[in-house]
């Protein structure tokens, strides 16, 4: 079982729709948790970080639960330029620090 | 400006010859990072340095080979060892090793004639 796993895609979804994507990691060490944007043969950029409390930016929402040891990235009214692939990135504390970074998920936005 | 540059932006390499890609940041970070990402899949870890002087091995080491001597600066190698160089080479930085957010340069990609 790969440590970080996210559904691949890719999501197909219209303007102004709202679609979420999961984020499952295995290991219980694992202490941050972010999401990345990379487009097309460019490199990954933080989109923002993940809390407990779960957090907020603009029309992307964020959460966390340590229970069911997911992550989750809720995109509302998407726009033609969210169109990307997203990576679930955690970091895990095992003594020394690892940083996983999931395969991404592809998302295409459409007029 | 503030960031992390990689070069050259595409890179090609002879069948036997060794490579370097250059990574230079001036966000005075201590921790460096080299990822290499195939199509369709995640970024793999290559090799990091938590601080000058020191760097520690990947998930995928073999065939290639770093070195710290500045705070700015972690090159990395492309050696003949390695058989399929072909890839997406990813520089990152972080201001410690310790659960902070890594920040991307705009990459390397290297082809194989």
């Amino acid at each position: 079982r790969k440590e970080v796993e996210q559904d691949p895609g890719p999501f197909n979804v219209p303007e102004g729709a709202t679609v979420a994507f999961n984020c499952t990691y295995s290991n219980s060490a694992s202490q941050s948790f972010f999401w990345y944007r990379q487009d097309c043969r460019k490199e990954p950029k933080l989109l923002m970080s993940v809390y407990s409390s779960g957090n907020e930016d603009g029309r992307f929402t964020a959460q966390l639960n340590r229970a069911s040891q997911y992550i989750s990235l809720l995109i509302r009214d998407s726009k033609l330029s969210d169109s990307a692939t997203y990576l679930c990135v955690v970091i895990l504390n095992t003594g020394g620090f690892k940083t996983i970074f999931g395969a991404g998920t592809r998302l295409f936005v459409k007029a | 400006d503030g960031g992390i540059t990689q070069s050259p932006k595409y890179l090609f390499r002879k069948e036997g010859q060794n490579v370097t890609l250059s990574c230079e940041q001036n966000l005075n970070h201590d921790a460096m990072y080299w990822y290499r990402q195939d199509p369709g899949q995640g970024l793999r870890l290559i090799y990091y340095s938590q601080i000058v002087n020191d760097f520690q091995k990947g998930d995928i080491a073999e065939g290639y080979s770093v070195s710290r001597e500045k705070k700015e600066s972690f090159p990395l190698t492309v050696t003949s060892a390695q058989k399929n160089p072909t890839a997406f080479y990813l520089c990152a930085s972080s201001i410690t090793a310790a659960q902070e957010t890594q920040y991307f340069g705009p990459g390397t990609r290297l082809l194989v004639l």
